[in-house]
């Protein structure tokens, strides 16, 4: 159980483009939501907390109008990178935590992306 | 603030040695703490947790005890494998009061060769 899976698994746009990359909850409902950017050989460092039907609170530094967050149902929340420029690439990660079992983040498998 | 030191890696070891990877943290609040583990081009995976003092996380051989007075989550496996390469994070989360937010060390590479 608690599975959290990502699309797409990689991703490669040009620059000034927009890419949308979608996280979902496959067997339970995610009250919060959490994006995270890794860079090669590195931590993880938390762009953005969500919750269902409200704005996301962003962490410090994180370019809200840059990446937008969207979690509109339970199950579903995305992150767009709008404008997307090469300093973009990375790996994007995000994880769900279950209401019942708020201790623990459930992790998608992460979605690489290149800006060319 | 609330952060988390791990050992630097990389660390090499050959297959069947002991392995520790040391993990301290600083927590204003009371704090859970966890083990990720990150294999080649996959996302994280739950290792273990605890969520009290003295508490000790197993998984796959895997070990960890929250040592409060230490403030310490040192990662131990009395044998590793090669299939163990991959990259472990320690991380910590402090609830109740807080959302759920997870602070991560930077990571440690492990390499086991046959």
């Amino acid at each position: 159980g608690a599975v959290v899976s990502q699309h797409p698994s990689w991703v490669i746009c040009k620059s000034g483009t927009s890419v949308k990359i979608e996280c979902r909850s496959l067997d339970f409902q995610a009250t919060t939501m959490f994006w995270y950017r890794q860079f090669p050989k590195q931590s993880l460092m938390l762009m953005a907390t969500s919750n269902e039907g409200s704005k996301a609170t962003y962490e410090q530094g994180v370019e809200k109008d840059k990446f937008l967050i969207n979690h509109a149902s339970l199950t579903l929340s995305t992150l767009t990178v709008t404008s997307a420029h090469p300093e973009d690439s990375s790996f994007y990660i995000c994880s769900a935590t279950d209401e019942g079992r708020p201790y623990e983040q459930y992790f998608g498998p992460g979605t690489r992306l290149t800006v060319t | 603030g609330d952060s988390v030191t791990q050992m630097e890696g990389p660390v090499t070891l050959s297959e069947e040695a002991f392995l520790t990877i040391n993990c301290t943290y600083t927590a204003t609040g009371y704090p859970s703490l966890f083990w990720y583990v990150q294999y080649p081009g996959e996302g994280l995976q739950l290792l273990l947790k605890a969520t009290k003092a003295d508490d000790k996380g197993s998984n796959k051989g895997f070990e960890a005890t929250y040592r409060k007075e230490t403030t310490s989550f040192h990662l131990e496996k009395g044998s590793v494998q090669v299939s163990d390469s991959a990259v472990y994070f320690c991380a910590l989360t402090l609830l109740p009061g807080g959302y759920n937010k997870l602070i991560f060390g930077a990571g440690t590479r492990l390499a086991v060769h046959p």
